[in-house]
């Protein structure tokens, strides 16, 4: 699977848009860009996920680059409850999640 | 509720001692997976059974780490002759399909955290 690049940390002001970078330049044609984030001390929880085209649901929006090089998860009202580890996984349908590092997000009151 | 469980929630054990460690994944998911997280670390994977079949035990570290998942549902992760460096979070979760299938959102549990003195 492509690895990929995320930022060690970012901070965010509560009410204000999360935008979370990850970097993917080497994923292939099939496959997908998945996010999770992990609250302390929980298992990672699935937040959205995408192949080519953007992705919105009840949580977050997904954009995806036009080369599939990088994308953006974006909260788009950040509250308390966002902080978290967030993690970008490229994925390819037979294979197993590459979780890495993530980006440590903290939402400032 | 219908959600992942793992129990227990915390175990401590002795050098040389044996763990096992329960997942009950969500009713009717046909695959389950097991990772270890260390800590400041990512979750990394460790084993994948689809129902029954253990299909890839690739991220298993030594052979003293041992899964089963005998009637396809509940599973179990036992941990022979522990080490200091076991230490770490261990997660199942599971999925409605197969590593194939579309939609292969895992949901997971709390994890166990394990500490070996």
């Amino acid at each position: 699977d492509a690895k990929t690049t995320q930022p060690t940390s970012m901070d965010c002001a509560e009410g204000r848009a999360a935008n979370l970078p990850c970097n993917h330049s080497t994923i292939s044609g099939n496959e997908y860009v998945y996010w999770y984030r992990q609250i302390h001390s929980q298992g990672p929880q699935y937040i959205i996920h995408g192949l080519k085209n953007n992705e919105t649901n009840e949580m977050a929006s997904l954009i995806i680059t036009e080369d599939r090089k990088s994308s953006t998860l974006i909260l788009p009202h950040a509250t308390l409850r966002d902080t978290a580890v967030y993690y970008c996984i490229v994925f390819y349908p037979g294979n197993q999640f590459y979780f890495g590092t993530g980006t440590s997000l903290t939402v400032i009151p | 509720g219908a959600g992942v469980s793992q129990s227990p929630r915390y175990k401590v054990a002795k050098r040389g001692q044996d763990v096992a460690l329960r997942c009950d994944p969500i009713s009717g998911h046909v695959s389950l997976f097991w990772y270890q997280q260390a800590l400041g670390q990512g979750p990394e994977f460790l084993t994948y059974f689809q129902n029954e079949a253990q299909l890839d035990k690739s991220g298993l570290p030594s052979d003293r780490f041992f899964a089963e998942r005998p009637e396809g549902s509940v599973s179990t992760l036992k941990i022979q002759r522990t080490q200091q460096e076991d230490s770490a979070v261990y997660l199942c979760a599971s999925s409605q399909h197969t590593q194939r299938g579309a939609g292969n959102e895992q949901f997971f549990g709390p994890g166990t955290r394990l500490t070996v003195l």
